[in-house]
């Protein structure tokens, strides 16, 4: 089945500073990705949606500005947290919808990154 | 915008049948996901309905009502390992685009 990887899976970082976040499909295409974000106990809330090649659409209330989301390529698109604050302390999941007719059957998450800002 | 409500906690027995259910309002519904989910790691595809009907797949099936905007989750023969949360999510193409967007999730305790 398709296999999305998510890199890094762990990351602490200081307050102020920068961290990117890696979403690459192993085995196919993705045109679209979808960033999501997970407080504890909570469910996924979608930040914004990752189309290679344009810019991303980006959910009410997410700030475009420090989520950057580049999809370069067909196989990669990153999400960048800038100048991280404690609040941003959370599980980032992305996912793909797999390609094909029965596309209906697959949206491949990868295994999340969890962001610890100190 | 779109509103997906699932119960938030469930306890049932090893070895009984649960129904999880997912009511949903969406103007631009694409189909109906059903996720399983472990503590600390990532949504794992269960089914996926988008005409009306049941959807068996081994000891899960799922059900769909667009008219109604309801779908429920079936587990039977409960084993301990279901213990998780399952996450209902729609498909929508209002506003243009396609996404996808998660209910609250329910989290099903197993019991022996």
């Amino acid at each position: 089945g398709a296999v999305v990887s998510q890199h890094p899976s762990r990351v602490i970082c200081k307050s102020g500073t920068s961290v990117k976040i890696e979403c690459r499909s192993l085995d196919f295409q993705a045109t679209t990705m979808f960033w999501y974000r997970q407080f504890p106990k909570q469910s996924l809330m979608l930040m914004a949606t990752s189309n290679e090649g344009s810019k991303a659409t980006y959910e009410q209330g997410v700030e475009k500005d420090k989520f950057l989301i580049n999809h370069a390529s067909l196989t990669l698109s990153t999400l960048t947290v800038t100048s991280a604050h404690p609040e941003d302390s959370s599980f980032y999941i992305c996912s793909a919808r797999e390609p094909g007719e029965l596309a209906g059957y697959g949206y491949t998450f990868g295994s999340g990154t969890r962001l610890t800002v100190v | 915008g779109q509103n997906i409500d699932q119960p938030t906690e469930m306890t049932a027995t090893e070895g009984a049948i649960v129904q999880i259910n997912c009511t949903y309002q969406t103007s631009g519904f694409n189909g109906l996901f059903w996720y399983q989910q472990h503590a600390g790691e990532a949504p794992t595809f269960l089914s996926y309905n988008v005409l009306d009907g049941l959807e068996e797949k081994g000891r899960f099936s799922s059900f769909l009502s667009r008219s109604k905007g309801y779908s429920y989750l079936l587990l039977k023969e409960l084993q301990m390992k279901d213990s998780a949360s399952y996450l209902c999510a729609v498909r929508d193409n209002s506003g243009g685009y396609q996404k996808v967007t998660f209910g609250t999730g329910t989290k099903l305790q197993v019991i022996p």
